[in-house]
């Protein structure tokens, strides 16, 4: 079985200034990590996902992330938002099986200011 | 890009009532799911759905929930008897095919409000 933790419910930051959001994940299995984005009334939409090779993953509206093995971690990064990147995002994992079932974390509130 | 489509985005409803949540997958799509959130809680999984059958299901996917793919398009989750608890939000997804790299797409998602 798989979780994940997101330590941080909301992060404030001003615009065009860096952030972080950390994920951390347990396993027994090898995995896969995905980060998503949910912006308000809206579905949930894949930033990217890590699903080998190069732990340095870059995905879409200049995110990046890089998975973290020793640290069972999945941090997403990006070093200047903006206001429209207001939103809740989510890491989620999936075991290597077919199913394709996430586990989500509790997701983190960004929340970019003026 | 092509778009998983849910309706209602919200719904009201009394305690022991049915209700039936719609959900039209991507055409092409084989593969379905539910996940719902409770409000302040993560992403839940419910249930996967392929071939006209249940793939997989959660501890929460019991005997008071039920899905369908009636006509070919729409991938529906029914509630036989909401109880307060179920009130969440109802996401529904599809994927194309098995490769893990293939993405899954969620729709906006139900709000469902059992009273």
């Amino acid at each position: 079985a798989q979780s994940v933790t997101q330590l941080d419910s909301q992060v404030p930051v001003f615009e065009e200034a860096p952030v972080e959001l950390r994920c951390n994940y347990s396993s027994s299995v090898s995995v896969y990590l995905f980060w998503y984005v949910q912006y308000p009334n809206q579905g949930l939409q894949l930033l990217l996902k890590y699903l080998s090779g190069s732990t340095l993953v870059k995905g879409i509206n200049g995110f990046e992330a890089e998975f973290n093995k020793s640290q069972t971690s999945f941090h997403l990064r990006k070093p200047s938002v903006h206001i429209s990147d207001t939103a809740e995002y989510f890491c989620a994992v999936s075991g290597r099986d077919s199913s394709y079932k996430l586990i989500f974390g509790s997701g983190t509130r960004l929340l970019v200011r003026p | 890009e092509p778009e998983v489509t849910q309706t209602p985005s919200h719904q009201v409803t009394q305690m022991g009532q049915e209700v039936i949540l719609r959900c039209v997958p991507i055409s092409n799509h084989l593969y379905f799911y539910w996940y719902r959130q409770i409000l302040g809680q993560k992403v839940e999984f419910l249930v996967s759905f392929y071939n006209n059958e249940i793939s997989e299901k959660s501890e929460i996917f019991d005997d008071q929930f039920s899905v369908e793919r009636p006509d070919g398009s729409n991938f529906t989750l029914k509630i036989r008897s909401t109880k307060l608890e179920d009130s969440a939000m109802y996401f529904c997804a599809s994927r194309r095919i098995t490769t893990t790299n293939e993405k899954l797409f969620f729709g906006s998602g139900t709000q469902l409000s059992v009273l």
